[in-house]
């Protein structure tokens, strides 16, 4: 069974803070990385994407990723109060795999 | 215009009933999912089609059908539908000639409750 771990919060973070969400998972083989944000009731839309270990930076947002440790993060700079929904982690379900293995997401609050 | 619509958007079926919910995508996408999402369970993949010719089941496929009717269209049937069905389904897509091939993009889903 392959798993993905992520904390389902509620993360509460005050407005301007950075928010750092994190995402284990169990399949070796997996080779992509996805971050999905999805607000209540509505689709979930990508974020971040990240295929090599280390960090990539796109805006406020920051993924990283440590294959050896299986564990990718999410880092969210000067944290909105639009930012708050839930953020879904999506591995590749094994290597040359398109399928993703979502977490349950971890829920974040902005407050203002 | 969306690239992935999903009909309908909101359904109340009862029990018994066989119902039909469709995606379609103008993305020029091969492969297409269907999940099923409920509070605290996550996105769970009952269903994915990588083209016309190839159907796989997903986690969750018990009780549910698809099609691939055309490369743009991908519906999910439930042929007899139960209130453990009740949920919010969505269909994404992945694929094409640019940017990441395995990235997924979602229609906005259909809230389907089985009474």
């Amino acid at each position: 069974q392959k798993e993905v771990e992520q904390n389902s919060g509620p993360l509460s973070v005050p407005e301007g803070a950075i928010a750092s969400l994190n995402c284990t998972y169990s399949d070796r083989g997996s080779q992509s990385f996805f971050w999905y944000r999805q607000y209540s009731g509505k689709s979930p839309e990508l974020i971040m994407s990240i295929y090599s270990n280390g960090d990539k930076e796109d805006g406020r947002f920051t993924a990283q990723l440590n294959k050896a440790s299986q564990y990718v993060s999410l880092l969210i700079r000067d944290s909105q109060p639009s930012d708050s929904a839930t953020y879904l982690c999506a591995p590749t379900s094994g290597a040359g795999s398109y399928q993703l293995t979502f977490g349950k997401g971890t829920k974040l609050s902005v407050i203002p | 215009d969306a690239d992935v619509t999903q009909t309908p958007r909101n359904r109340i079926t009862k029990t018994g009933k066989r119902i039909m919910l469709e995606c379609s995508q103008t993305k020029g996408h091969d492969r297409m999912y269907w999940y099923r999402q409920d509070p605290g369970l996550g996105l769970r993949l009952i269903y994915y089609s990588f083209d016309v010719k190839d159907i796989n089941k997903g986690e969750i496929s018990d009780g549910y059908s698809v099609s691939r009717q055309a490369q743009a269209k991908f519906s999910l049937s439930l042929e007899s539908a139960i209130p453990n069905q009740t949920a919010l389904y969505f269909c994404a897509t992945s694929g094409g000639t640019s940017g990441s091939p395995d990235t997924q993009y979602f229609g906005p889903g259909t809230r389907l409750t089985v009474l």
